[in-house]
């Protein structure tokens, strides 16, 4: 079945860029997400990008998406306290919003 | 307009009892999907439901486990006789489309199950 693999840490120091990164098996995929999840709760959806693209940039977030290798990155230019977070990369699956996750990548933001 | 609303945010059951875990999607979303994240874990799909269908349950568990979403009221996800291992967070999420759409699918605050 499909599988979505992260790296579990990242630890970056403030005001510095983090890059996270995910892979991904499934290469019908159409759209690909970034979630963050801050501690006890919800997710939020950060962004998307759709699987014809190579790049979209919003703000401080940057997606990269390499179809060919199958791999996605997050990368969060200057990066803050308030982004510590685990951060999950996921797919879609099936045509509708049945998402398959990876594990999430937790950042920690140092001073 | 209210997110996606969970009840209870938290919930302990003893081996054996019932768990019932409710959802109600945003306004004028009629799909729901269930989620569930074990400890240090990524969310696992569950079920997809419309108003009174069982969509895509590919991800139940074949027993114990059910759901549905009826046509008046939210969407309720149902563990009998749970074990420790039925201890996670349940996320729901909900749309205002389904297949073959993308529009995002808001998640809620989860409710955490602990069985003891």
């Amino acid at each position: 079945g499909e599988d979505v693999e992260q790296s579990l840490f990242l630890s970056v120091r403030e005001g510095d860029s983090s890059v996270i990164n995910c892979t991904y098996t499934d290469s019908s995929s159409t759209y690909l997400y970034w979630y963050k999840q801050e501690p006890g709760a919800g997710l939020q959806l950060l962004t998307y990008i759709f699987s014809n693209m190579d790049m979209k940039q919003d703000q401080r977030l940057t997606v990269l998406l390499n179809k060919k290798d199958k791999h996605l990155s997050l990368r969060i230019a200057d990066t803050q306290t308030g982004d510590s977070a685990i951060y999950f990369c996921a797919v879609d699956s099936g045509g509708y919003n049945k998402l398959i996750f990876g594990a999430g990548t937790r950042l920690a933001v140092h001073p | 307009n209210a997110g996606v609303m969970q009840n209870p945010r938290h919930l302990v059951r003893r081996r054996g009892q019932e768990a019932r875990l409710r959802c109600s999607p945003m306004k004028g979303h009629s799909h729901v999907y269930w989620y569930r994240q074990l400890p240090e874990e990524g969310l696992k799909f569950m079920v997809y439901l419309q108003k009174e269908n069982i969509i895509d349950e590919s991800g139940m568990p074949k027993e114990r486990f059910s759901a549905e979403f009826p046509k008046e009221g939210p969407s309720i996800l149902r563990i009998q006789q749970v074990v420790r291992g039925d201890s996670a967070a349940y996320f729901c999420a909900s749309s205002p489309t389904g297949p073959s759409e993308n529009t995002e699918a808001f998640f809620g605050q989860g409710t955490r199950l602990t069985v003891v």
